[in-house]
């Protein structure tokens, strides 16, 4: 069955340092994978997708993710985060009908 | 151009109540999805939408739960004898092609249901 976990439930990152967010997730064949960013009261956005080719996606942001299949990982990265960035993280799996399965999200707290 | 829509934005109702929420897509998305957000929680899928036809409707939790969508575009979702277990906000996403694992999911800002 196709799982996603996000081991972090909460991060709290100075403005300005680098961000790293985790997910693992458990899929039998070549994942679909996302990363979306919901703000309060906000609809969720989608950060960035990947599904095949270069292993290092780029995304809106500033924000990147690396897929590394011998880990099942799909973490989340940000060279220098701003206080903007402040929200919580979903990542997420999909099959080729559509159906996204979420992780349980991390939220993002950013010390000035 | 304009976002999924979905509304009432909040609803409040009470126990054994029927409820329905409504969800406007992106126009010309032939696919959309609902889910469901406990607090605390990622969301969670219910049920797939693509054209007028349900392809997936594994998500829904039982029997009590229904959705349409007659005219490929506005989508109902129906909940009968409502519970305090289904207080969650309700997520409507819309994608513009076949509906497959490679599209972008476009979501509405959810429907919060409150059921006392």
């Amino acid at each position: 069955a196709q799982s996603v976990t996000q081991p972090d439930i909460h991060i709290t990152v100075s403005e300005g340092a680098s961000l790293e967010l985790r997910c693992n997730y458990s899929y039998g064949a070549t994942p679909y994978l996302f990363w979306y960013v919901q703000s309060p009261g906000q609809g969720l956005q989608l950060l960035l997708k990947y599904f095949s080719g270069d292993t290092l996606v780029q995304g809106i942001k500033g924000f990147e993710a690396e897929f590394k299949r011998s880990q099942s990982s799909f973490n989340l990265r940000k060279p220098s985060v701003h206080w903007s960035d402040a929200a919580e993280y979903f990542c997420a799996v999909g099959n080729q009908g559509g159906k996204l399965i979420f992780g349980q999200g991390t939220e993002l707290s950013v010390k000035p | 151009g304009a976002g999924v829509s979905q509304t009432p934005s909040n609803k409040v109702t009470e126990k054994g109540k029927y409820v329905e929420l409504r969800c406007d897509p992106i126009s010309g998305h032939t696919a959309l999805y609902w889910y469901r957000q406990s607090l605390g929680q990622g969301p969670e899928f219910l049920i797939y939408f693509q054209g007028t036809g349900a392809a997936d409707d594994s998500g829904l939790p039982n029997d009590r739960f229904f959705a349409v969508r007659p005219e490929g575009s506005v989508s109902t979702l129906k909940i009968q004898r409502t519970e305090r277990g289904d207080s969650a906000v309700y997520l409507c996403a819309s994608s513009s092609t076949s509906g497959g694992g490679t599209d972008t999911q476009y979501f509405g800002p959810g429907t919060r249901l409150t059921v006392l």
